[in-house]
């Protein structure tokens, strides 16, 4: 495996359930992210994790709960969602040596139904 | 804070040149990106400017005006499969480091 990957693709789910989304990624970075894209608006951050430390939480509700084991594995905990968090969810990862560190390699997103 | 702005939507035709362009602010200014997104995938990296100036990297360019918070990216020779969402995003410094995301603008080629 190479890059950003992310496990489940596709999830549906209802408001009841507990599920987790999970991203491994391979390039050595140090710094990991978790985004909501919903149809047509732009990119959210939720979460930012450096060195498996959470560094930024964008004021997401609880219902989301994220963990990061190490640097290379990130999840998203996800219990009593609501239909309007139905979105395509992207992980991506960033850091390295040189210019432009702050590149993020994004995953193949997992897309969201909440029923 | 930072801000980015887009143009929603431009549409150009296949062969031609099309220059989408993004104005921000932002400060601790520390670098501009341009992501390339088809429908229902993920965002793919372009480009990065840091310095003032144009970035070639074959059929795609990129633009960065420190002093106008402007940038644009430039496509030459339009194929079909440039159809997508362009994302520009900055990077500055707000208490930390942080990249924010501007909505995208869609390009529609044509025929």
């Amino acid at each position: 495996e190479t890059g950003v990957t992310q496990t489940p693709r596709h999830l549906v789910m209802g408001m009841t359930n507990k599920k987790s989304l999970k991203c491994e990624q391979h390039l050595g970075h140090n710094a990991m992210y978790w985004y909501k894209q919903s149809a047509k608006k732009p990119l959210e951050l939720m979460f930012v994790y450096n060195f498996k430390e959470q560094t930024e939480n964008n004021s997401v509700p609880s219902r989301f709960s994220p963990e990061c084991p190490n640097s290379s594995h990130l999840f998203l905990h996800l219990h009593t969602l609501q239909p309007e968090d139905s979105a395509l969810y992207l992980c991506a990862s960033s850091g390295g040596s040189g210019r432009g560190q702050e590149t993020q390699y994004f995953g193949p997103g997992t897309r969201l139904l909440v029923l | 804070g930072q801000n980015i702005d887009q143009p929603t939507e431009m549409t150009a035709t296949e062969g031609a040149i099309v220059q989408i362009n993004c104005t921000y602010q932002t400060s601790g200014f520390n670098g501009l990106f341009w992501y390339q997104q088809h429908a229902g995938e993920a965002p793919t990296f372009l480009s990065y400017n840091v310095l003032d100036g144009l970035e070639e990297k074959g059929r795609f360019s990129s633009f960065l005006s420190r002093s106008k918070g402007y940038s644009y990216l430039l496509l030459k020779e339009l194929q079909m499969k440039d159809s997508a969402s362009y994302l520009c995003a900055v990077s500055g410094h707000t208490g930390g480091f942080k990249t924010i995301f501007g909505a995208g603008t869609r390009l529609f080629v044509k025929a």
